[in-house]
């Protein structure tokens, strides 16, 4: 099992431009997650799907970030525009539905620099 | 008031002492609850899971839970170098919902 697959590792963009980040979950898991992590805030839940249905976006900052799962295997994180104050480390992770038990599996992340 | 506070630390102990460390958080309903190690570049790994109050120990890990006090622990015996890390707790108040606390460095000294 190759584990989740996370896209690109690293991104280095300028202000304004759009970023998609992208995020194959684990096969047969179906909840998929995104999180944000920086140093000052830690670990962020920006949003989670259950087979591919968004549940929980209450956690995405603003309208500039929009999220999407077109089909089990695929998610993408889209900032637009993006601005320096959004640079941090974005987490993808996947679990089969979350009983007692289950645990989160993450991927590498994608290191995001926004100058 | 932050949904899980731990103390970030860095906490510094010696090789083959006992490592402490500990998270409150805030949703009284919470039910379950987890540790999450996180190596410096990696993505976190799940290490422990609690779900009564009491004790539960795996190998050199021990974690602690109390809800009256809304409090989750975890002790690391014999301490390693190879245990230097951020550890995470996490709690999940409902759903499928999973709250991290900020992370405590953890520093094993030779």
């Amino acid at each position: 099992d190759a584990g989740v697959i996370q896209s690109p590792r690293h991104e280095v963009t300028e202000m304004g431009q759009e970023v998609t980040l992208r995020c194959k979950p684990i096969s047969g898991h179906n909840s998929l997650f995104w999180y944000r992590q920086t140093m000052m805030r830690g670990l962020e839940l920006l949003i989670y799907f259950n087979n591919n249905v968004p549940i929980d976006d209450s956690g995405m900052p603003e309208d500039r970030f929009s999220a999407k799962m077109p089909n089990a295997s695929f998610s993408t994180l889209k900032i637009q525009p993006s601005e320096p104050r959004d640079s941090a480390v974005y987490f993808c992770a996947s679990c089969p539905l979350m009983a007692p038990g289950e645990k989160l599996f993450f991927g590498s992340g994608t290191q995001l620099s926004v100058l | 008031q932050k949904e899980v506070e731990q103390n970030s630390g860095p906490l510094s102990v010696p090789e083959g002492a006992i490592a402490s460390l500990n998270c409150t958080y805030s949703d009284r309903g919470s039910q379950s609850f987890f540790w999450y190690r996180q190596y410096s570049g990696k993505s976190p790994e799940l290490i422990m899971s609690i779900y009564s109050n009491g004790d539960k120990e795996d190998g050199r890990f021990t974690a602690q839970l109390n809800k009256a006090s809304q409090y989750v622990s975890l002790l690391i015996r014999d301490s390693q170098p190879s245990d230097s890390a951020t550890y995470l707790c996490a709690v999940n108040g409902g759903g499928n919902k999973l709250t991290f606390g900020t992370g405590t460095q953890l520093k094993v000294e030779l």
